[in-house]
């Protein structure tokens, strides 16, 4: 069965310092990894996808995450943290083949000027 | 045109109403979905459009009826809806490889219901 745990329900960090979103997962099969972003009364959008090619996974807006089989973990960073980057984010599984996909309960940045 | 668009931005409705929720894009995707949102909760899956055909109902109260008239349009019509729908309602598309590509999502409609 599939599912994730984001281990921290909000993250706050001061403006031009690390960001660090953990996730971790479960699944039978090799794993289909997202992280999505969503602001306040918008829509989700992709940051970055792991499709089993590179561990390192770059995405957009300097965010990055590295797929680790061993600790069955897709953690989120960001070297330096933006005031842009305050909302929500969600750590998502599916399987090849999955009929859905298996939110996290979502982690809520807050970042302090 | 990357986008997907969602209308109206916000609806509040009685339970006796009946309403629609559309959704339209240009994409030239294939797979379109429909999604519910609570207040800090992730989104639920509702409903799965392939090919412009239903392929996933996750169970959804019959007051909630998809549909896809066309591979760039999906509605949600409504009806006899209770104050514990009121949620946000994503809309979003996809190719139709199915679920391990990437979704493109609308900004929602924001739904009371009285």
């Amino acid at each position: 069965a599939q599912s994730v745990t984001q281990l921290d329900s909000h993250v706050s960090v001061s403006e031009g310092t690390p960001v660090l979103l953990r996730c971790n997962y479960s699944s039978s099969y090799s794993p289909s990894l997202f992280w999505y972003v969503q602001h306040p009364n918008k829509g989700l959008q992709l940051l970055l996808k792991y499709t089993s090619a590179a561990t390192l996974v770059k995405g957009i807006n300097g965010f990055e995450a590295e797929f680790k089989k061993s600790e069955t973990s897709f953690h989120l960073t960001k070297p330096s943290a933006h005031m842009s980057d305050a909302a929500e984010y969600f750590c998502v599984v599916s399987d090849p083949g999955a009929n859905n996909l298996f939110f996290g309960t979502g982690t809520r940045l807050t970042v302090i000027p | 045109d990357t986008e997907v668009t969602q209308t109206p931005k916000h609806l509040v409705m009685g339970m006796t109403n009946k309403k629609s929720l559309k959704c339209e894009q240009h994409m030239g995707h294939r797979a379109m979905y429909w999604y519910k949102q609570k207040a800090k909760k992730p989104p639920e899956l509702m409903f799965v459009y392939s090919y412009e055909k239903l392929s996933i109902n996750e169970s959804v109260p019959s007051r909630f009826s998809p549909e896809c008239p066309n591979s760039s349009l999906l509605n949600l019509h409504l009806h006899a809806l209770q104050p514990e729908d009121s949620a946000l309602y994503l809309c979003a598309s996809s190719l139709p490889q199915g679920l391990n590509e990437k979704l493109f999502f609308g900004s929602g409609t924001q739904l009371s219901v009285l």
